[in-house]
């Protein structure tokens, strides 16, 4: 497709349940990041992928958060033992290599993840 | 990447320019000055970007001062559907800076009839 895709759109779990957020960037991007924002709230940095180095993931809240990035593509965000507090929308985005002036970073729709 | 500071909430009238300010005074040299804006329940929309001159494009202007420390979105012609939180940001070009991205709390803009 053209823009970043996310999946599922919406997600509605249990407490206690593990989830999993799918992100497909813009082909060619090499970075990716994932962020969280809650209802009324700004956009809070949860982990950041640049083809194959490590990972950034000085965002992520606690251990039951974590990511990776297969291929250099596709990412997945899964969430263990969900809680209450973790309802929001998870956005993925996706940005051209370093080095290229002035890149933009384009987002995706988000995943609704409401925590039941 | 350099912090940016956006007043909390402005208003408009429709039809309107409606001028967005935000102050960058730390902005490195090689960082660009970008515009998202992110309407309920929808990712964040690109608006425009620039590293020295002013630019314009279908949806907006962006004027940048001379020293770069501070900038200005403008709409030329608001309308209702350009109600909508409006985030400036800087961001590298490039290089060991190219990491994660902080945005602010943003700019609630209101366009009202």
């Amino acid at each position: 497709g053209a823009g970043v895709s996310q999946s599922p759109s919406n997600k509605v779990t249990e407490k206690g349940k593990d989830v999993e957020l799918r992100c497909d960037p813009i082909s060619g991007h090499t970075a990716l990041y994932w962020y969280r924002q809650s209802l009324g709230q700004g956009l809070e940095f949860l982990i950041y992928f640049q083809g194959n180095s490590a990972p950034d993931k000085s965002g992520l809240p606690s251990d039951r958060f974590s990511a990776e990035r297969t291929g250099g593509s596709v990412s997945t965000l899964t969430i263990q033992r969900t809680q209450q507090e973790d309802s929001a929308v998870y956005l993925c985005a996706s940005r051209l290599a370093p080095g290229t002036s002035g890149n933009t970073i384009y987002f995706g729709e988000g995943s609704w993840l409401t925590v039941v | 990447d350099a912090k940016t500071t956006q007043p909390p909430s402005m208003d408009c009238a429709e039809g309107r320019a409606a001028n967005l300010p935000c102050n960058h005074s730390t902005i490195s040299g090689n960082e660009y000055v970008y515009w998202y804006r992110q309407i309920h329940s929808q990712g964040p929309q690109y608006i425009i970007h620039g590293l020295k001159n002013n630019e314009t494009n279908e949806m907006a202007s962006l004027i940048i001062t001379e020293d770069r420390k501070s900038s200005t979105l403008i709409l030329p012609h608001a309308t209702l559907r350009d109600t909508a939180v409006y985030y400036c940001i800087v961001i590298a070009a490039g290089g060991t800076s190219y990491g994660k991205l902080t945005f602010g709390q943003g700019t609630i803009l209101t366009v009202h009839p």
